[in-house]
């Protein structure tokens, strides 16, 4: 069964700094990989949409990569701003041969970026 | 850019009650879901539908589920009979195919806010 997790659950940064989100996923047999960000009670904004057969990702100061080997993908964002401090998601689709449809999305990483 | 739509924002409702929460998806999309998001918790799938007809559905999606698209435009998700703990986020999302590369693209709604009282 796939599971996503994200390391790490919280994390706050001074304005300015580059940092990395994590996701991990237990199936390499993946379709594609997703990262969303979501606002306080707000709905998912998609970022970055990497397939099975891409290694990285890139919109304005954000940059995904995926590794199925080892089951990771990474968020990077560069020069961050206080704009920036929400929840990042990542979500997973599978195969058609796992005969599922859905994504599964992982616990989520927490940004604070302080001014 | 064409989005999914969701209506109402904010429901409140009291135990017991009947729910339908609303979507309108995108124009020349066949494929759609249900997603929830209990406060502090994953994101979950719910159901998907093609066709007029569920084509993968979750354990949590029970027979207090029902979902339908009653014309050409919307797509409902129904709860028959709300409990405390169906207070979530509901998400709705469409795509215009299922695996083929960036037409399989799962957009998704700004969601549905269901509080049970």
């Amino acid at each position: 069964k796939q599971e996503v997790t994200q390391i790490p659950a919280a994390l706050s940064v001074p304005e300015g700094e580059n940092l990395v989100l994590n996701c991990s996923f237990t199936d390499s047999a993946i379709y594609n990989l997703q990262w969303f960000r979501q606002d306080p009670g707000k709905g998912l904004t998609s970022l970055l949409l990497i397939q099975s057969s891409q290694r990285e990702q890139t919109s304005g100061r954000l940059n995904a990569s995926l590794d199925k080997s080892s089951g990771r993908s990474t968020l990077y964002i560069a020069a961050s701003q206080p704009g920036d401090s929400a929840t990042y998601l990542c979500a997973v689709r599978q195969p058609p041969s796992r005969g599922t449809y859905k994504y599964i999305f992982g616990t989520g990483t927490r940004l604070k970026v302080l001014a | 850019e064409p989005e999914v739509t969701q209506t109402p924002s904010h429901q409140v409702t009291q135990m017991g009650q009947e729910v339908i929460l609303r979507c309108v998806p995108i124009s020349n999309h066949l494929y759609f879901y249900w997603y929830r998001q209990i406060l502090g918790q994953k994101v979950e799938f719910l159901v998907s539908f093609y066709n007029n007809e569920i084509s993968e559905k979750s354990e949590i999606f029970d027979d207090q589920f029902s979902v339908e698209r009653p014309d050409g435009s919307n797509f409902t998700l129904k709860i028959r009979s709300t409990k405390l703990e169906d207070s979530a986020m509901y998400f709705c999302a469409s795509s215009e195919s299922l695996w083929r590369g960036n037409t399989d693209t799962q957009y998704f709604g700004p969601g549905t806010r269901l509080t049970v009282l």
